[in-house]
């Protein structure tokens, strides 16, 4: 069974850095791309980062780049996202998820954790 | 970036009635266009991806179409758990890769 398992988040103040992680297990974790997708409360789904799975290739959202930074460990079967100078607008519950082989959609999801830029 | 918009953004049915959502492309995405389903308090679930093909596990009652710019997510027969939030989603076609989401149609029952 494909398991997701996000861990990291927390109550940050605007300026400061948290790191995410996403424990992976059920399936051959070095053969996928992953993705990290946050959620506003409230709000639609946006998607943040992506990594291939040897790590050639990422991307980033335009609200995040130069600020986030994705990695992976694929000895550890470990998705990572590192995030510097928070902004109270990052507030969000941040989701790993794989991506099929098909052309870019998601076909697991982890359930998040939550992440609370403030003051 | 190619913007994502869904419509309705609420779609009030009843259990047994059929559910049409649309999502229409900035410019072409091919078929290359996901769908999803979110329930309060739960991650999104992949239903169909390249815009027709049923992700595992996903009832037969739920049925995708489209190319080009417009695209539809067919419920023949809505459950009373198919009242829920969905998205579509798409990858651009060339390096650096960008995937954009709408915004979302709220299914809620009638």
């Amino acid at each position: 069974e494909v398991q997701l398992v996000e861990s990291g988040g927390g109550l940050v103040k605007p300026g400061g850095s948290l790191r995410l992680s996403c424990a992976a297990s059920g399936f051959t974790f070095s053969s996928y791309s992953m993705n990290w997708v946050r959620q506003a409360p409230g709000k639609g789904l946006e998607w943040v980062s992506s990594i291939s799975s040897s790590s050639s290739y990422i991307y980033y959202a335009d609200s995040v780049k130069g600020r986030f930074t994705i990695s992976r460990d694929n000895a550890k079967n470990s998705l990572y996202l590192q995030m510097n100078s928070l902004r109270a607008e990052d507030t969000a519950v941040y989701y790993c998820a794989r991506e099929g082989y098909s052309y870019g959609e998601h076909d697991y999801w982890g359930q998040g954790t939550l992440v609370t830029v403030s003051s | 970036e190619i913007v994502l918009t869904q419509s309705p953004a609420t779609l009030s049915l009843s259990p047994g009635e059929r559910a049409t959502l649309s999502c229409r492309a900035s410019q072409s995405v091919s078929s290359y266009l996901a769908w999803y389903q979110q329930k309060p308090g739960q991650a999104p679930r992949l239903l169909i991806y390249d815009a027709s093909n049923r992700a595992t596990g996903i009832p037969a009652r739920f049925s995708g179409s489209g190319s080009g710019t417009d695209f539809t997510l067919t419920i023949s027969s809505l459950e009373p758990e198919d009242f829920a939030v969905y998205y579509c989603q798409q990858r651009s076609n060339w390096p650096p890769y960008m995937y954009s989401f709408g915004q979302g149609t709220k299914l809620e029952i009638k």
